[in-house]
């Protein structure tokens, strides 16, 4: 079955305490993108990749990093969480041609304390 | 990159057709309109997109203005399961990808 998957679903960590959200699509998409949802704000791109290696800003980066080692994955990292990042997260890929549709992950709800 | 307004909310009666507003008046050439729904706080999920002819696939139509300024979801006979928010984005092809999520409109079918 053709999907984005993400982990944890659910999280509370504290202030500071490094942690690593995983994102893995099975579909050989090339690009994928964290988006994050806060009320009343809609989805917000965090980062995207349209490739291997190939990395670039969204909307709202500060405060978080990502990489993309491999095609399959795209972990979105928070070197040092803050409470202002409290949020739903997503992840999402797709193929680069004029009609790849983005496929969402589950979500990844995050408190940070 | 165009930017897309929804309005925030709207009501449909179940069985009836639910037509949804998107304004995207800075569109560009070749940027392409999708919609999508989400259910609650789920991952948002595909329904339609189109460039610029009208498209139906089984779940929904889309209706795209002549000059691409504004388009309209159409569900045509909408259930409980409607239920949802839902997103117009538009999305340049280019050498980046950006698709632009605004906040959507809130759509409840009622019984």
């Amino acid at each position: 079955e053709a999907q984005v998957t993400q982990n944890p679903r659910y999280l509370i960590t504290v202030t500071g305490k490094k942690l690593t959200v995983t994102c893995s699509q099975n579909m050989n998409h090339e690009y994928m993108s964290w988006y994050r949802q806060d009320p009343g704000l809609g989805l917000r791109q965090i980062y995207y990749s349209m490739n291997v290696e190939v990395t670039d800003k969204g909307d709202v980066p500060e405060g978080y990093k990502v990489s993309r080692k491999e095609k399959r994955n795209f972990p979105l990292i928070l070197e040092s969480p803050s409470p202002n990042q409290t949020s739903l997260y997503f992840c999402a890929s797709s193929m680069t041609t004029p009609s790849g549709e983005l496929f969402f992950g589950e979500g990844s709800r995050l408190t940070v304390l | 990159d165009a930017k897309t307004t929804q309005p925030p909310s709207m009501d449909c009666a179940e069985g009836r057709a639910a037509n949804l507003p998107c304004n995207h008046s800075t569109i560009s050439g070749n940027e392409y309109v999708y919609w999508y729904r989400q259910i609650h706080s789920q991952g948002p999920q595909y329904i339609i997109h189109g460039l610029k002819n009208n498209e139906t696939n089984e779940m929904a139509s889309l209706i795209i203005t002549e000059d691409r300024k504004s388009s309209t979801l159409i569900l045509p006979h909408a259930t409980l399961r409607d239920t949802a928010v839902y997103y117009c984005i538009v999305r340049a092809f280019s050498g980046t990808y950006k698709y632009i999520f605004g906040t959507g409109t809130r759509l409840k079918v009622l019984a």
